[in-house]
């Protein structure tokens, strides 16, 4: 499987709930990041959490790390139409030795209805 | 939007053409990325640039020829490619060559090859 592994792969919930994607990974890493992408667009990013933290926050999102599970999940509290995107985690995963690398997963479709 | 520019935005070329696609970056960063995104399918990392020296360079068939006159701009030339290329061409910068900072994203370029 992929390093990055998004779940799930699709995601349909209605305005003002609350969505939660998860992120599993298989080697250790230094950091993981979460992007957006819209429809046809390049990503954006939205946060990156430490290998050290266990939460971080940053308005209606909530990311948590857990390294002993190798996993991340991503909350978006009170969704808006607006959030409809495809989200994407991304690691540097360390590899056999030293990488550069972001190594992104196959992503999220969310879709938030009106 | 995100100081990442792409043109052309959409591209449709016969398997015997040449064209080239083109990214500019206005954030002053050092690093700079082309990705291959297609369905279904992760990111799929093709080439990076740091300070104008190629640093990567991940088995990309010949087909695809990568060029970073300055540290603002990066090409990709295209000829003889297969309908399998068809996919949205990312092109991405970060201040330096490390996966703890952030890729900043161009819209990208959606190629179609018949």
């Amino acid at each position: 499987s992929q390093q990055g592994e998004e779940d799930p792969q699709a995601l349909s919930i209605q305005e003002g709930e609350n969505a939660t994607m998860n992120c599993s990974y298989k080697t250790s890493i230094n950091n993981l990041q979460w992007y957006r992408q819209n429809s046809g667009r390049g990503l954006v990013h939205l946060i990156l959490i430490r290998s050290n933290e266990r939460e971080k926050h940053s308005g209606r999102l909530r990311v948590t790390l857990d390294t002993s599970k190798k996993s991340s999940s991503l909350l978006i509290t009170a969704s808006r139409a607006a959030d409809t995107a495809s989200y994407f985690c991304a690691t540097d995963a360390v590899d056999g030795g030293a990488t550069n690398k972001l190594i992104f997963g196959t992503g999220t479709l969310l879709a938030v209805q009106p | 939007e995100t100081g990442v520019t792409q043109t052309p935005r959409h591209l449709v070329m016969g398997m015997t053409n040449k064209k080239s696609l083109k990214c500019e970056q206005h954030l002053g960063h050092n690093a700079m990325y082309w990705y291959k995104q297609s369905a279904k399918k992760p990111l799929e990392l093709m080439f990076v640039y740091s300070l104008e020296e190629r640093v990567e360079n991940n088995s990309v068939p010949s087909r695809f020829s990568p060029e970073c006159p300055n540290s603002s701009h990066l090409f990709l030339h295209l000829h003889t490619l297969q309908p399998e290329d068809s996919a949205l061409y990312l092109c991405a910068s970060s201040q330096v060559y490390f996966p703890r900072y952030e890729q900043y994203f161009g819209p990208g370029t959606r190629l179609t090859v018949t």
